[in-house]
């Protein structure tokens, strides 16, 4: 069956500081990769797709950057964290457009 | 690319009653809606789905319906439980991304 992994559920950063939170999948091939962002609890903003490795797609210009060096690994990065940059982070997958997404347990980023 | 709405942002029902939560969206080459429960701390999940060539999809207490000329779909909960607490998301397929509507927090009192 497939699992969707990503980490640290928490974190904790300095403004200024780099950010890498990772996220892979099993049990799948070629998996639509997401990136979202949940603020106050609210609303899933889309930051980032992937349809396979080296294609990125970015929703929305922010102090953010996603890669997916390898098929079922997908990383979302910062150089220089803002204060904005709090929020829920959540990875998810997808086989192909238009089947249910599968949602990681999420990262809770606090930037202090 | 896709923009959906959903409405109300804020439901509050008693135990016992029935919730409708409503979403519209803009592509109409989308064709496949999803609906998501997210409960406090925790990742969204599937609750129910519906594909554009079905009207209407039920499960239990759970029904979607989909309206394609009008571009809009909605959550029917029946006898709401205070377990149905939650958020809860419509989306709707783009080209290759799934984009979500702002929740609904759904409050059931006993």
């Amino acid at each position: 069956s497939q699992t969707i992994h990503q980490w640290p559920a928490t974190l904790v950063q300095p403004v200024g500081s780099p950010l890498s939170l990772e996220c892979t999948v099993e049990g799948t091939s070629n998996p639509n990769l997401y990136w979202y962002r949940q603020a106050a609890g609210r609303g899933l903003q889309l930051l980032f797709y992937s349809v396979g490795i080296g294609q990125i797609s970015s929703e929305v210009p922010q102090n953010l950057s996603a890669s997916r060096p390898q098929d079922r690994q997908f990383i979302l990065s910062s150089k220089k964290l803002l204060l904005s940059d709090s929020g829920f982070y959540l990875c998810a997958w997808s086989a192909a457009r238009g089947t249910e997404a599968f949602f990681g347990q999420g990262t809770r980023l606090t930037v202090v | 690319g896709e923009n959906v709405e959903q409405h109300p942002s804020t439901l509050s029902v008693q135990e016992g009653d029935s919730a409708v939560i409503k979403c519209t969206y803009s592509d109409s080459a989308s064709n496949y809606f999803p609906w998501y429960k997210q409960e406090l701390g925790k990742r969204p999940q599937l609750i129910i789905d519906i594909r554009s060539n079905v009207g209407e999809k039920k499960d239990q207490r759970i029904a979607v319906t989909l309206n394609k000329t009008a571009k809009h779909f909605s959550l029917h909960i029946t006898e709401t439980q205070p377990e149905d607490s939650a958020v809860y998301f419509c989306a709707a397929t783009g080209y290759s991304t799934l984009t979500f509507g702002k929740g609904t927090m759904l409050l059931v009192s006993p």
